[in-house]
């Protein structure tokens, strides 16, 4: 699977939008870009996931470089309830879209009251 | 909303003993998968199924482990004899009918003595 590479950490204000680098150099044509993230305590959560444009939702928006080598996910506006460790994964469709998820240290968001 | 319940949400256990963990997926869905996490680490994915078999598994899934669907709506990972080295939260997930977003369960905390 092509690798993804994220910062360790971030932090945000309340109620400030968040910008969650992804880089992804490698990824190939038919790689979607797959966005999870684990609340404390909890179980991975899907958040987002697009190919080539851009994509909202009511959780987030992804934000797809034209080259696909990098995407950001964007949180509008960050809740204490946002912070979690986000995860982007690309998943090749070519190898069956069942396939199971690569997670890998994802980013830790820290939001701050 | 429909959601992935697992019990029991914590597991305490003996070295050497057999331990069942239970989930019920989403039930339309069709893909089962247990990941696990231990303390600190990345999401592992052990084990995918579908249609009554495994479909893949990684290295960690060895012969220690298997799954079953013993009815029309649990899903089971049984360690047949644990070692201390299987602590680790285990999530069980389902993939939605449109294979875009995998749905995790809140996960059991097995703890091996």
């Amino acid at each position: 699977d092509a690798k993804t590479t994220q910062p360790n950490s971030m932090e945000s204000n309340e109620e400030e939008p968040v910008h969650l680098p992804c880089n992804h150099s490698t990824i190939s044509g038919t790689d979607y870009i797959h966005w999870y993230r684990q609340l404390p305590s909890q179980g991975p959560e899907y958040v987002i996931h697009g190919l080539t444009s851009n994509v909202n939702n009511r959780m987030a928006s992804l934000a797809i470089a034209e080259d696909r080598k990098s995407s950001t996910l964007i949180l509008h506006r960050a809740t204490l309830r946002d912070a979690a460790v986000y995860y982007c994964i690309l998943r090749p469709i070519s190898s069956g879209s069942a396939r199971q998820l690569t997670f890998g240290s994802g980013t830790q968001l820290t939001v701050l009251p | 909303e429909p959601e992935v319940t697992q019990t029991p949400s914590h597991q305490v256990t003996q070295m050497g003993q057999e331990v069942i963990l239970r989930c019920v997926p989403i039930s339309n869905h069709l893909y089962f998968y247990w990941y696990r996490q231990i303390l600190g680490q990345k999401v592992e994915f052990l084990v995918s199924f579908y249609n009554n078999e495994i479909s893949e598994k990684s290295e960690i899934f060895d012969d220690q482990f298997s799954v079953e669907r013993p009815d029309g709506s649990n899903f089971t990972l049984k360690i047949r004899s644990t070692k201390l080295e299987d602590s680790a939260m285990y999530f069980c997930a389902s993939l939605g009918l449109r294979h875009n977003e995998q749905f995790f369960g809140p996960g059991t905390r097995l703890t091996v003595l």
